[in-house]
């Protein structure tokens, strides 16, 4: 069965400053991956997906996120914070793209300081 | 397009009492998804249908849990009888069909069971 990790529960980035969130899943082929984010009290937004292809995908909101096969990795990224970045991010796997059910990662909360 | 339509948005009900939790997907979407969401455990996918087809329930935690999808515009998930471990928000998302496709999620139902 598929599995993703997030390892950093909580990440303080100051505004302006550059961020990157980690990603790590475990799959036997190459899972279709996902970034959503979640702001208090809402429900998830998606940020971008992998599926094949370059292993750069950019998103909304200026985030940009890149497959790694070798790290087993999909880490997020973004230039520069805004204090609205402030949400909960979510990476996800699937095997079938979305036609199967999502594997969620636990999640990192990002804090902005302003 | 609306998006995924979710209802009530919360709930609060009392220990072994029934809840009805509905859900209408994205008009023109083959698949529908139920999450559930915990501090503890974060997301976890319930239950998913293709072309109103239950495909993996295997999430589902037990018997008290059912769900159905009776026409393409509109699925429940059923909690009899409910209890305080029940507390959680219940996603639904939807996707089109085949691989590659987004899930869209709703804004949730935020369930409390004392």
């Amino acid at each position: 069965a598929q599995s993703v990790t997030q390892p950093d529960i909580h990440i303080t980035v100051s505004e302006g400053a550059s961020l990157e969130l980690r990603c790590n899943y475990s799959y036997g082929a190459t899972p279709y991956l996902f970034w959503y984010v979640q702001s208090p009290g809402q429900g998830l937004q998606l940020l971008l997906k992998y599926f094949s292809g370059d292993t750069l995908v950019q998103g909304i909101k200026g985030f940009e996120a890149e497959f790694k096969r070798s790290q087993s990795s999909f880490n997020l990224r973004k230039p520069s914070v805004h204090w609205s970045d402030a949400a909960e991010y979510f990476c996800a796997v699937a095997p079938g793209g979305g036609a199967d059910g999502l594997t969620f990662g636990k999640g990192t909360h990002l804090i902005i300081q302003p | 397009d609306a998006g995924v339509i979710q209802s009530p948005r919360h709930e609060v009900t009392e220990m072994g009492q029934e809840v009805t939790l509905r859900c209408k997907p994205i008009s023109g979407h083959n698949s529908l998804f139920w999450y559930r969401q915990t501090m503890m455990r974060g997301l976890e996918l319930l239950i998913y249908f293709n072309n109103n087809v239950p495909i993996d329930d295997s999430g589902m935690p037990e018997d008290r849990f059912s769900a159905k999808m009776p026409n393409a515009s509109f699925s429940t998930l059923k909690i009899q009888p409910s209890e305080p471990r029940d507390s959680a928000v219940y996603f639904c998302a939807s996707s089109a069909e085949a691989g590659q496709e987004t899930q869209y999620f709703g804004p949730g139902t935020r369930l409390l069971v004392l």
